[in-house]
């Protein structure tokens, strides 16, 4: 099976500049999740969705930070104005089953480093 | 607020060793413990523990949960150098919406 798709792979930009992150989660996957890795930390989650609907966004920076998922499938996460402490890797996740369920087995891509200078 | 620790933050031993990673962890109505293996970028899934004193195994990497003390452990016999990455330790709240608390990571590096 595919596993979960996300582009850019790289990204730098320069701060005060706008960036945006796209995820393709595994087929028939309801659930899916950004998370922010900084160096040296282990994930943070930033929102949860399930189909198009948001779970939790409790710990995205709202002012600057902005995530879709149209139709319940494909996401895309934004960051306008970028700052320097947003360098990262941006990872997304998806899970089964359907509904609120345990967060067994979620299949992490290969994530997006983003580099901002 | 779920908080995740992990013990050691590194650690470097000869092909052969067995290692003992430490995760304690503090959670509002405790729901699971996952643990992760992160090489170079996405963390692929070792297992999940919900209930304590049940060791789940696969293959050399075993893992115990103490739901009364509040940590795991992950063990690793016979390392090899491609269990070099670094480990990741996480827990789910039943009121955090599946939402997983993850520590900062072991980095095992396992020279041959």
């Amino acid at each position: 099976e595919a596993g979960v798709a996300q582009s850019p792979r790289y990204k730098i930009i320069e701060k005060r500049q706008s960036v945006a992150f796209w995820c393709n989660p595994i087929s028939g996957h309801a659930t899916l999740y950004w998370y922010q890795q900084i160096l040296g930390q282990g994930p943070k989650l930033l929102i949860q969705f399930q189909n198009n609907g948001v779970v939790d966004d409790s710990q995205l920076p709202k002012d600057r930070f902005s995530a879709e998922r149209l139709k319940g499938v494909d996401s895309t996460l934004k960051i306008q104005p970028a700052k320097l402490e947003d360098s990262a890797v941006y990872l997304c996740a998806s899970s089964f089953p359907l509904g609120l369920g345990s967060a067994y087995e979620q299949y992490f891509g290969p994530g997006t480093r983003l580099t901002v200078t | 607020e779920d908080k995740v620790v992990q013990s050691p933050l590194s650690l470097v031993v000869h092909e052969g060793d067995t290692v003992t990673l430490n995760c304690s962890y503090e959670v509002t109505n405790f729901r699971s413990l996952l643990w992760y293996k992160q090489e170079k970028k996405a963390p692929t899934f070792l297992f999940m523990l919900t209930s304590s004193g049940i060791e789940k195994k696969s293959g050399r990497l075993s893992s115990i949960l103490d739901k009364k003390e509040l940590f795991s452990i992950l063990n690793i016999t016979a390392t090899q150098t491609g269990d070099s990455a670094i480990y990741l330790c996480a827990v789910e709240g039943r009121t955090s919406g599946s939402r997983l608390t993850f520590g900062e990571g072991t980095q095992l590096t396992v020279n041959p």
